[in-house]
């Protein structure tokens, strides 16, 4: 099955600078990738995703990159801001099936 | 629309005592999870429905944890009996056809075993 890993655990950026968070996947038939933030004692909420047939997918200040030949994928925050800080997880759909398989998730500290 | 639903938000109890958790997904989705965060283990799903059928249950722990989706409006996660370890935020969540590929999460129940 799907197997998602996650780095870095944890990020700690100064307000304005970038933050990117990284996931690699080893079912190279996977084609669906959201991101999800968490906010201390909230749902994860999906902020951005990408299909298997797009490279990449931007939306303000985020974005994400598909690289499907090293089966890798990525975040991007530019600009960020204190209300940025969560925790993000991405994921990817495990193939033939709905299920969606989680990395370990990020802690992202924007300091201000 | 409210979202998903969950209750209840907060659940203590006993160890050894039956605890039923509660979700209604979004109106119209096809597809329901049952998910436990921890932050050892962290996301995990333990089963999932599509119309009211259990399609995968493989991340259900052991037989003390049981589901079920009697209608397209609700569902339950049940543990009986509980234990100390099973403490944790359970998450609901849907998606519906076609893709089915967006979840929505609800609030969660945040469970508390002693």
């Amino acid at each position: 099955g799907e197997n998602v890993e996650q780095h870095p655990s944890t990020l700690s950026v100064q307000e304005g600078d970038s933050a990117v968070i990284k996931c690699t996947y080893s079912d190279s038939a996977s084609n669906y990738f959201p991101w999800y933030k968490q906010e201390l004692g909230k749902r994860p909420q999906l902020i951005i995703d990408i299909r298997s047939n797009v490279g990449e997918k931007k939306d303000q200040r985020i974005a994400v990159t598909l690289n499907k030949t090293a089966k890798h994928f990525s975040l991007h925050i530019t600009e960020t801001q204190p209300e940025d800080s969560a925790v993000y997880f991405c994921a990817a759909r495990d193939t033939g099936t709905y299920k969606y398989i989680f990395g370990t998730g990020t802690r992202l500290k924007v300091l201000a | 629309d409210a979202g998903v639903i969950q209750s209840p938000r907060h659940e203590v109890t006993e160890m050894g005592q039956e605890v039923t958790l509660r979700c209604k997904p979004i109106s119209g989705h096809d597809y329901l999870f049952w998910y436990r965060q921890t932050m050892m283990r962290g996301l995990e799903l333990l089963i999932y429905f599509n119309n009211n059928v259990p399609i995968d249950d493989s991340g259900m722990p052991e037989d003390r944890f049981s589901a079920k989706m009697p209608n397209a409006s609700f569902s339950t996660l049940k543990i009986q009996p509980s234990e100390p370890r099973d403490s944790a935020v359970y998450f609901c969540a849907s998606s519906f056809l076609p893709g089915a590929e967006t979840q929505y999460f609800g609030p969660g129940t945040r469970l508390l075993v002693l």
